[in-house]
């Protein structure tokens, strides 16, 4: 199983919609998670980290599940700029603590 | 502020031939990182430096890539002899103390290996 999952997608979805991305992690010890944004042919960049409680940023809305070992991603009237692979990323601890990305999740947002 | 440089955007090269590549992280953060991103896949670490020291480099190939960073500022990362399945982006990215702050990423050196 690995470390971190996530469907590839692609979800393509009309101007406005709703869309949800989902991911799970196989290390219960896990405990930081991020959502990363990564636009093609551009670097990855950080669009939200995951709190325990869920946390929202404006049309964004992240949510954690622990018990499920599950994060997920909310978007709300999801704009054409939206457009783009979004990175489940998770911290494992440990003397070597790191950082491991999804594949992604590819988002294609149409008028 | 000036975000992780990195040189050079792009390289090709044949096939056994060394190759390297340069990064300069944002400043004052102590944390640098060197990933491999495949086409369609998310970023993989290859090594991960704590000032001028390597704390986690797991994942390098030691056979073929190595890296530096001398003075915990820039880094290189190398490959000799490059092969056909080294053709990748390799990212930068910096972070101030730690794995669990924001990673800052530089553009990237896409590399094609023939």
């Amino acid at each position: 199983r690995k470390e971190v999952e996530q469907d590839p997608g692609p979800f393509n979805v009309p101007e406005g919609a709703t869309v949800a991305f989902n991911c799970t992690y196989s290390n219960s010890a896990s405990q930081s998670f991020f959502w990363y944004r990564q636009d093609c042919r551009k670097e990855p960049k950080l669009l939200m980290s995951v709190y325990s409680s869920g946390n929202e940023d404006g049309r964004f809305t992240a949510q954690l599940n622990r018990a499920s070992q599950y994060i997920s991603l909310l978007i709300r009237d999801s704009k054409l700029s939206d457009s783009a692979t979004y990175l489940c990323v998770v911290n494992t601890p440990g003397t070597a603590s790191k950082l491991t990305f999804g594949t992604g999740t590819r988002l294609q947002v149409t008028l | 502020e000036a975000g992780v440089v990195q040189s050079p955007r792009y390289k090709i090269i044949e096939k056994k031939q060394p190759v390297a590549f340069w990064c300069n992280p944002i400043s004052g953060h102590n944390t640098l990182y060197w990933y491999r991103q495949n086409l369609g896949q998310g970023p993989e670490l290859l090594i991960r430096y704590e000032n001028e020291e390597a704390v986690d480099d797991s994942q390098l190939p030691k056979d073929r890539f190595s890296a530096e960073r001398l003075k915990g500022v820039d880094s290189t990362l190398k490959i000799q002899p490059a092969e056909l399945g080294d053709s990748a982006v390799y990212l930068c990215a910096s972070s101030q103390w730690g794995v669990g702050n924001e990673q800052f990423f530089g553009p990237g050196t896409r590399l094609t290996v023939l």
